[in-house]
């Protein structure tokens, strides 16, 4: 049972480069989203997708772009990366609405853009 | 807008002792609360659950309590370790809605 799976890990990139960070989860969750982490700041929502086909977001959509293909996998856009999206990213999914069972959490992808 | 205040953001003792955590949210429509572990470069693990009709939660050593009409929560550890050393987050889901808000998390430091 692997649970919510991350690619990769750690990632440098350099400003301007795009990049994709993978999010996979074989539980049959309807309900995924990613977040970012920053000191200080806590973790805040980016993106979230409620089933296949639809997404909506979060308090810090800039920058960021998601699709939601199918009920496993939920993969976050970074477009044209910037300095201020040097963070650790966190995919999350969760069987119902509202956690009604609570959320499960990927490991993190460590993220850093010079 | 709903905010999570977790007190206090570090806190050390020595091997043994119990302690309390305490996390506090402005708006008490939540869904449910949820605490998280998160070890130092690794990811969030699920510790205990407490649906908003809920007043507490046990797991082993762990036990969660939820007052919605005052807003807190407590996280009680029983006989703490040095390996129960970590950061623990507090969270609450709000209805109608996918966001979980968190707060800033309490570093736990166990003294061997």
């Amino acid at each position: 049972n692997a649970g919510v799976t991350q690619t990769p890990k750690f990632q440098v990139l350099k400003t301007g480069q795009s990049m994709t960070l993978q999010c996979a989860q074989d539980m049959n969750h309807e309900y995924m989203s990613w977040y970012r982490q920053d000191p200080g700041m806590g973790l805040r929502l980016i993106h979230y997708s409620v089933g296949a086909g639809i997404t909506d977001q979060g308090e810090v959509p800039n920058g960021y772009n998601v699709s939601r293909s199918t009920t496993e996998d939920f993969p976050l856009r970074l477009l044209s990366a910037a300095p201020s999206q040097t963070s650790v990213y966190f995919c999350a999914s969760s069987y119902s609405t509202g956690g009604t069972y609570g959320y499960t959490f990927g490991s993190g992808t460590r993220l850093t853009v010079v | 807008k709903q905010e999570v205040t977790q007190i206090p953001a570090a806190l050390s003792v020595p091997e043994g002792e119990n302690l309390v955590l305490n996390c506090s949210f402005t708006d008490s429509a939540i869904y449910n609360l949820q605490w998280f572990r998160q070890d130092p470069g690794k990811g969030l693990t699920s510790l205990l659950l407490i649906q908003s009709s809920q007043r507490e939660q046990t797991s082993g050593r762990l036990n969660a309590s939820l007052d919605k009409s005052s807003g807190r929560s407590t996280l009680y550890i029983a006989a703490s370790q040095p390996g129960d050393s970590a950061t623990y987050l507090c969270a609450v889901s709000l209805p109608s809605s996918e966001k979980l808000v968190f707060g800033k998390g309490t570093k736990l430091t166990v003294n061997p």
